[in-house]
């Protein structure tokens, strides 16, 4: 099945540093969604983006919706320790909803 | 409210064997989907309910994999026999009408 290109793979940046990760399709999706995955638990959801070109920003999160419909980025400033995990983008297309996942991007927070 | 609840946490069985798997969406939810994470890659969709009739499955190995939602509430999803390649955490979610999905925390498995 189709996954999404997503980058960079991993990051190591250091506490307090801002960070990017982006997400491309070949496809057109109709709703885009980043997820944050920790140890040994399920992903949970960050932000929903609904329209082509739509900014939205939870708390030091902002992702944005790409005017193709084919692509998204995640920006996560000011990191601090707690943001380590590892981020997936998802795309969900169709009338039932269905996602398709990136491979993720692992952060790793240095303190 | 409280979340997806999944069960086993983690099992560890030889290849050939049977497991079976148990997920209880959360309450009202009327949509449910299993999952598989490999290791380094985003989950997979295995299959979709909507409440107890499948909504899709085409990328579930059926030929090994089964799962079934008789009430359209709870759900499990079987493995047998089970090949080292099934070693994942599997997944479940669940979502309410026109909003996304809430996942469980997820069983891994580990086939050896």
């Amino acid at each position: 099945g189709q996954q999404l290109n997503q980058s960079p793979q991993s990051m190591f940046i250091q506490e307090g540093e801002d960070v990017s990760m982006n997400c491309t399709s070949s496809s057109i999706f109709n709703t885009w969604l980043w997820y944050k995955q920790d140890p040994g638990e399920g992903p949970v959801l960050l932000i929903a983006l609904y329209k082509a070109g739509e900014l939205t920003s939870n708390g030091r999160l902002t992702a944005q919706f790409g005017i193709t419909r084919k692509d998204s980025f995640l920006n996560i400033s000011a990191s601090i320790p707690s943001d380590v995990g590892i981020y997936f983008c998802a795309g969900q297309r169709g009338s039932n909803y269905k996602l398709t996942f990136g491979k993720g991007t692992l952060l790793t927070v240095n303190p | 409210e409280a979340g997806v609840a999944q069960s086993p946490r983690y099992k560890i069985i030889e290849k050939r064997q049977s497991v079976a798997f148990w997920c209880n969406p959360i309450s009202g939810h009327a949509t449910l989907y299993w999952y598989q994470q490999i290791l380094g890659q985003g989950p997979k969709l295995l299959i979709q309910f909507q409440n107890n009739g499948v909504v899709d499955d085409s990328q579930l190995p059926k030929d090994r994999f089964s799962a079934e939602r008789l009430k359209g509430v709870d759900s499990t999803l079987k493995i047998q026999p089970a090949k080292l390649e099934d070693s994942a955490v599997y997944l479940c979610a669940s979502k309410p009408i026109q909003e996304t999905q809430y996942f469980g925390p997820g069983t891994r498995l580990l086939v050896l």
